[in-house]
């Protein structure tokens, strides 16, 4: 079974609205982490945010915000006020802490376009 | 500046050849990876080094080797056996201090090509 399933393989937002990017996640290690990275057409994997199985609030970084729901195990990324320099694919990984031997799983991606 | 840096960015060879890829980093982590990514597709692990002179094979071993012979280098060879070999690759690396998030951080890549 897929680890990572992200099923959106492309999404398009208007510039300055908000867009949300799904993730599902399987695993039955109750200690993992939760990361999204930015993938610009450039090459470069930038990280973006992340999410501790045990921590109580979702995660912020800036525009960035991590909806993450522990019983449907999902960890979506919601950027908001989008810009066109958002135009990029976007991958979710995980890493699970006691089994994988600490190895990190990435999903397919979602390639985001902003519309000006 | 701290960081992983990966050389070189563009890189062509000729079948049978085998051709190494470099990855270093100055960040004092612990772990290194290398991932390859075909276009449109998600990254696969090729190896991974916990700790100097040692490494795990990942899912995609065949056709690759790796050394850690020092912290800050691990660098990737593509052998002639290696049967697709045109790809980008993604070198990243880790901490494993106590505290720490086990973030991977990426280098820039190296697209390689072969001819």
């Amino acid at each position: 079974a897929q680890k990572i399933t992200q099923t959106q393989p492309g999404m398009f937002v208007q510039e300055k609205e908000a867009v949300t990017l799904d993730c599902t996640y399987d695993t039955s290690d109750p200690s993992y982490g939760l990361f999204w990275y930015k993938q610009p057409s450039s090459g470069e994997m930038i990280f973006l945010i992340y999410q501790g199985s045990y921590d109580q609030q979702n995660a912020t970084e800036g525009r960035y915000s991590l909806n993450f729901q522990k019983a449907r195990k999902s960890a979506n990324l919601v950027i908001s006020a989008s810009q066109l320099g958002d135009s990029a694919m976007y991958f979710c990984a995980m890493r699970e802490i006691n089994t994988n031997a600490g190895k990190s799983t990435f999903g397919d991606g979602t390639t985001l376009t902003v519309k000006p | 500046d701290g960081g992983i840096t990966q050389s070189p960015k563009y890189l062509f060879r000729k079948e049978g050849q085998n051709v190494t890829l470099s990855c270093e980093q100055n960040l004092n982590h612990d772990a290194m990876y290398w991932y390859r990514q075909d276009p449109g597709q998600g990254l696969r692990l090729i190896y991974y080094s916990q700790i100097v002179n040692d490494f795990q094979k990942g899912d995609i071993a065949e056709g690759y080797s790796v050394s850690r012979e020092k912290k800050e280098s691990f660098p990737l060879t593509v052998t002639s056996a290696q049967k697709n070999p045109t790809a980008f690759y993604l070198c990243a690396s880790t901490s494993h201090e106590a505290g720490s998030t086990d973030t991977q951080y990426f280098g820039p890549g190296t697209r390689l090509t072969v001819l």
